[in-house]
């Protein structure tokens, strides 16, 4: 059974960085075509893929959010991370880590989420 | 950034009717299309990868289709589980984006 959980500090203050943690069951980050992504989710509104770190380190962002993410995982204790410096009200949102795995060619799934952490950035 | 556009925003149905969502891409993704489901307070759920091939464990009145531009994700015999948010996602090219969503309510 694949389960993923994701941690976070809950509130911060703008300007700081925001730490993300996914800790996750049921697979290995170092199997070949496995990944694990990020979305957000402000309240009420729709979802924003962030970005994908894969099992080989790949990583890919989104850049609408330029050079403030940076994504990363510890295959050994199976967690993936997420970083969001000089964070903003506007970064105020449910965050998700979901699986990725590639059926296929060209195919590309988040087959299981986490149940999301909610972030809220106030001063 | 390919930008997805679903329509309608909203549709109200009733039990045991047939409801087609749309999906539009600002340039063509081919195939790389999903759909999302999304209940109120929880996380989204797969429903079709690869714009037709239903996840496993998703009932078979849900069916995706399209290719290019258009996609579109029909339900038929809606039950009032399936009342929810519907996002397709496209990952043909970064950044991956989202659709809007179309929310589904009982009419």
């Amino acid at each position: 059974q694949v389960t993923l959980k994701e941690s976070g500090p809950g509130i911060l203050q703008p300007s700081q960085t925001l730490s993300l943690t996914c800790t996750f069951s049921g697979f290995s980050l170092s199997t070949y075509g496995m990944g694990v992504g990020w979305i957000r989710q402000p309240s009420g509104k729709g979802l924003e893929w962030l970005a994908n770190i894969w099992w080989d380190d790949d990583k890919y962002y989104n850049p609408s959010l330029k050079n403030r993410l940076t994504i990363s995982k510890d295959t050994s204790n199976n967690q993936a991370f997420l970083k969001i410096t000089n964070v903003d009200t506007a970064d105020t949102a449910t965050y998700y880590c979901a699986r990725i795995v590639l059926p296929g060619y060209n195919l590309y799934v988040m087959d299981a989420w986490g149940q999301g952490a909610s972030v809220t950035v106030s001063s | 950034e390919t930008v997805m556009t679903q329509s309608p925003t909203s549709m109200s149905t009733s039990i045991g009717e047939r409801v087609t969502l749309n999906c539009k891409a600002s340039q063509s993704v081919g195939i790389n299309v999903d759909w999302y489901q999304q209940t109120p307070g929880q996380s989204p759920k797969l429903l079709i990868y690869g714009a037709s091939n239903r996840h496993t464990g998703v009932p078979d009145r849900f069916t995706g289709s399209g290719f290019g531009r258009d996609f579109t994700l029909t339900i038929s015999n809606v039950e009032a589980e399936d009342l929810a948010v519907y996002y397709c996602l496209q990952y043909g090219s970064i950044p991956y984006t989202f659709g809007a969503g179309t929310k589904l309510e009982l009419k």
